[in-house]
């Protein structure tokens, strides 16, 4: 267990929607990095917040977008959800952008 | 774009045999980091290598780096059914303030009991 928890467990959701995932970053961490894995493949980096500031995005459309909050947690929203969205969500929290601890992921499925 | 590419795709071993799992990278990087998961769910970190260092131990893992050749190693001795994963290596181009990972497709191990 890494303290580092995520919500929902398993989402569904149609075409068009839009979706908020949710991450409560271990004791401690300011950094919060966020992760796309569709299935076979590794994890991919979407974007990283430190100190409430986005600090680096990977090669994702800006209908991904996110936030961190005062206590670092944070979100993922997605807006106009597409079929190539189902994967699961993995997020991960680190001191000052070191070493990443994950949470359980959420899997997202679109229909 | 994934950077790492492990090798073997997959891996089936016999409980009590070692597994080795490697791992090339493209481009110069800070650190170099091996993760497991288990059953499509949270990634557990098991092992960081820094650019200036060429092995690291820890418990049954050994893992290896050299940076001319750009490939990682990753040795599990004594393997057990537990050790059923996939298992990724993910570098870090960066490290400190921008830090991000870059992660392989994974290998799926099996240990056979």
């Amino acid at each position: 267990e890494t303290g580092v928890t995520q919500s929902p467990t398993h989402l569904i959701k149609t075409r068009g929607q839009q979706v908020t995932l949710r991450c409560s970053s271990q004791s401690g961490h300011n950094t919060v990095s966020w992760y796309q894995q569709a299935l076979g493949q590794g994890p991919q980096f979407i974007f990283q917040y430190y100190r409430e500031e986005e600090n680096g995005r990977g090669n994702f459309p800006p209908r991904f977008s996110g936030l961190q909050f005062p206590n670092y947690s944070s979100e993922l929203n997605v807006n106009a959800l597409e079929l190539d969205d189902s994967a699961l969500y993995l997020c991960a929290s680190s001191w000052n952008k070191n070493e990443q601890f994950f949470g359980p992921g959420t899997r997202l499925t679109v229909l | 774009s994934q950077q790492g590419e492990e090798d073997p795709q997959a891996l089936s071993i016999q409980e009590g045999e070692n597994a080795t799992m490697n791992c090339s990278y493209k481009t110069s990087i800070n650190n170099l980091q091996w993760y497991r998961q288990n059953s499509g769910r949270g990634l557990v970190h098991l092992i960081l290598i820094r650019s200036n260092e060429r092995e690291k131990h820890s418990g049954r893992l050994r893992v290896t780096l050299d940076t001319s050749k750009k490939s990682s190693s990753l040795l599990i001795t004594a393997s057990r059914a537990a050790d059923t994963a996939s298992y990724f290596c993910a570098t870090d181009s960066w490290g400190g303030a921008n830090s991000k990972l870059t992660f392989g497709k994974g290998i799926t191990l099996s240990v056979r009991p």
